[in-house]
């Protein structure tokens, strides 16, 4: 079976600070992906970035960086200098295929509150 | 604005009564995916469909249903309605061949609320 933990609930930052969410996933599988959502107050989910599980190269987008790290089954996500937009709920999720195909599982999700 | 379509974006009705919700894809996407998203369960994966076909299913209750039509949109038809029920559903589409290495993207959503 496949879980994703975020154990921060709640993280409140002030704007310009960096901030690191916490992902960290189990899966039997050899080949799966990673993937990061975003859900701002108006409730859509935006899809942030997908890795697989061969790749563990760490990426960065802008003020976004992700770092894939096999050996601690964790996929961090860190905001550098964040920004009041930054303000969402954030989600990990897995996909680990089998006969689950496209079925993703999502951590229970991170509440980030960026204080002006 | 992912290209996902979901009406209506808000629906209020009474237990025991049964509604349905409505997804476009992206155009050229295959794969049609449902997910619940409530306080007390999170998000939850409820059914796939490829190419008008089921892939998967999750935990889906049995008063629920849904179907993929030719011209790949999607209906989930909730029936029987308690209040538990009340919660934000999601149609997420996919544009290869509806497994792990898909990226899916969400629709808005329907609030449902089950008074």
């Amino acid at each position: 079976a496949q879980k994703v933990t975020q154990a921060q609930t709640e993280i409140s930052v002030v704007e310009k600070e960096d901030v690191t969410l916490d992902c960290v996933y189990e899966t039997r599988d050899t080949t799966y992906y990673l993937f990061w959502y975003k859900q701002p107050p108006s409730g859509e989910l935006v899809f942030l970035i997908r890795r697989n599980s061969f790749d563990e190269q760490n990426e960065i987008s802008g003020r976004y960086s992700w770092n894939f790290q096999k050996s601690t089954s964790s996929f961090n996500f860190t905001i550098t200098a964040s920004q009041v937009v930054d303000s969402a709920v954030y989600f990990c999720a897995l996909n680990a295929g089998g006969t689950s195909y496209g079925k993703l599982t999502f951590g229970q999700g991170t509440i980030l509150t960026v204080h002006p | 604005d992912s290209g996902v379509t979901q009406t209506p974006k808000h629906l209020i009705t009474a237990t025991g009564q049964r509604v349905t919700l409505r997804c476009s894809p992206r155009s050229g996407d295959l794969s049609v995916y449902w997910y619940q998203q409530s306080l007390d369960q999170g998000l939850q994966f409820l059914i796939q469909y490829y190419n008008g076909e089921e892939r998967a299913k999750g935990n889906i209750l049995e008063r629920f249903s849904a179907q993929q039509f030719p011209d790949l949109h999607s209906e989930l038809n909730l029936s029987s309605l308690e209040l538990g029920d009340s919660a934000l559903y999601f149609c997420a589409s996919s544009g290869l061949a509806g497994g792990r290495t898909d990226t899916q993207y969400f629709g808005p959503g329907t609030r449902l609320t089950v008074l």
